[in-house]
Order: C-alpha cells, then structure tokens, then sequence
C-alpha cells in the first residue's frame, strides 16, 4: 500500500518566518502534486513536479521533487497569514490516473 | 460551468439509510474523481470515471457505495444502508483529461454526518 507521510503534521508560525514541509514515501511516483486546501473547500493545484531533482517556484513557494522521486518539500519563504492553510502533497505510479493523498500538514500563519 | 459543484452542501441522515450525493464536472471534463476526506485527514481515493465507464473503482469501501455516470457528465454517488464510519466530507473532482499530471478541479463537497 502507498502511502505519502506529510510532516509536520501541524505548524504554527509568526509572519515572515521561513518554513518547510516535507512529504515522504517508500514508493517510486511518476508525478507528484502539492494542494492548498482552506475550510470547506475543495484543495487547490499549486504546482506539480514530475523529473527527479526539480524544482519549481510559484513566487514565495519553491517545490522540490527528491532525485529518487520517493519525496518532496515545500518550502515558504517570509510566510503570510494568507497561506494559513492544509497543504496536501499526492503521488501518482506510472501508469495510473489516481492520485494517493498524503497525510496533511496544516499551517497558522499568525500576524 | 464556472467549476465543479457538489449538491448538497450537507447531508445529515440516520444509520441505515441510503443517500445519493450529486457531483457537477466542469463542462468538458472527461475525467471525473470522487474522493472522501475524514476529519485532519488527507482525501482517500474512490472512484475515478473517464467518460461514462468507471476506469478504476479500487478505493470504494466495499459494496454499500456505489457510483455512476450515465451520460459522461454529471455523477452521483450512492451509499446504502449507511453507518457511522461513513461521516465524512465527500469530495469531487474533474480533469480535462485523465493524463498523469493533469489539474484535477475540485468541488467544495458535501458534508455527510450518519447519525
């Protein structure tokens, strides 16, 4: 069974601090995805990363996907109280359409 | 559509009765997910339509749920005899099409509460 371990499970920071989260599994995924979901809502597409090794910035939010393809992190610089939020990370195996969730990291950026 | 919507918002019924929770893809959407998010968790995979077939229903629990998609649009899904397990946000989602990578959309869900 897959299965995406988010860490840590629970964050509260001040405003403009700096913060990273990570998303951890033994599986091999082809693409994976990282979510921001806010009360009753459904999650939202921040970015998606598919090669071993890269990186994406999507303006204070930089992503990295593991060389192995096993992890990933998000990292947030000079965190605002708009990005108090869940954020989800999810994998998909080669040759599936489904995307196996991970565990939830959830942030409170207090102003 | 402007997005993905899910009817009703919330759903509160008994133990042992049966509901059917509406889910509207964006217009074009070929692929359509149901997922179901239990509280401070991540969401759990269902179900996944491309067009009126079910491609993958692994993730259903067992055989009281049930979902459909007659005419490749519009999807219901369906639980029987319902329990108090069954408490949870269900929540949907569509793709242009189901290519690995593809931004799923997803509705707001619908807050199922079994009494």
């Amino acid at each position: 069974t897959q299965l995406l371990e988010q860490s840590p499970q629970f964050l509260s920071i001040q405003e403009g601090e700096n913060l990273t989260v990570y998303c951890n599994s033994s599986s091999v995924f082809s693409s994976l995805q990282w979510y921001r979901q806010e009360p009753g809502e459904g999650p939202v597409l921040l970015v998606t990363v598919v090669t071993g090794g890269e990186v994406k910035k999507l303006k204070r939010l930089t992503f990295q996907f593991g060389d192995a393809r096993k992890d990933s992190s998000l990292h947030i610089t000079a965190a605002q109280p708009g990005d108090t939020g869940l954020y989800l990370c999810a994998g998909a195996t080669s040759g599936t359409y489904k995307y196996i969730f991970g565990t939830g990291t959830r942030l409170k950026v207090l102003a | 559509g402007a997005g993905v919507s899910q009817t009703p918002s919330n759903k509160v019924t008994e133990k042992g009765k049966y509901v059917e929770l509406r889910c509207d893809p964006i217009s074009g959407h070929t692929a359509l997910y149901w997922y179901r998010q239990s509280l401070g968790q991540g969401p759990e995979f269902l179900i996944y339509f491309q067009g009126t077939g079910a491609a993958d229903d692994s993730g259903l629990p067992n055989d009281r749920f049930f979902a459909v998609r007659p005419e490749g649009s519009v999807s219901t899904l369906k639980i029987q005899r319902t329990e108090r397990g069954d408490s949870a946000v269900y929540l949907c989602a569509s793709s242009l099409a189901p290519l690995e990578g593809n931004t799923q959309y997803f509705g707001p869900g619908t807050r199922l509460t079994v009494l």
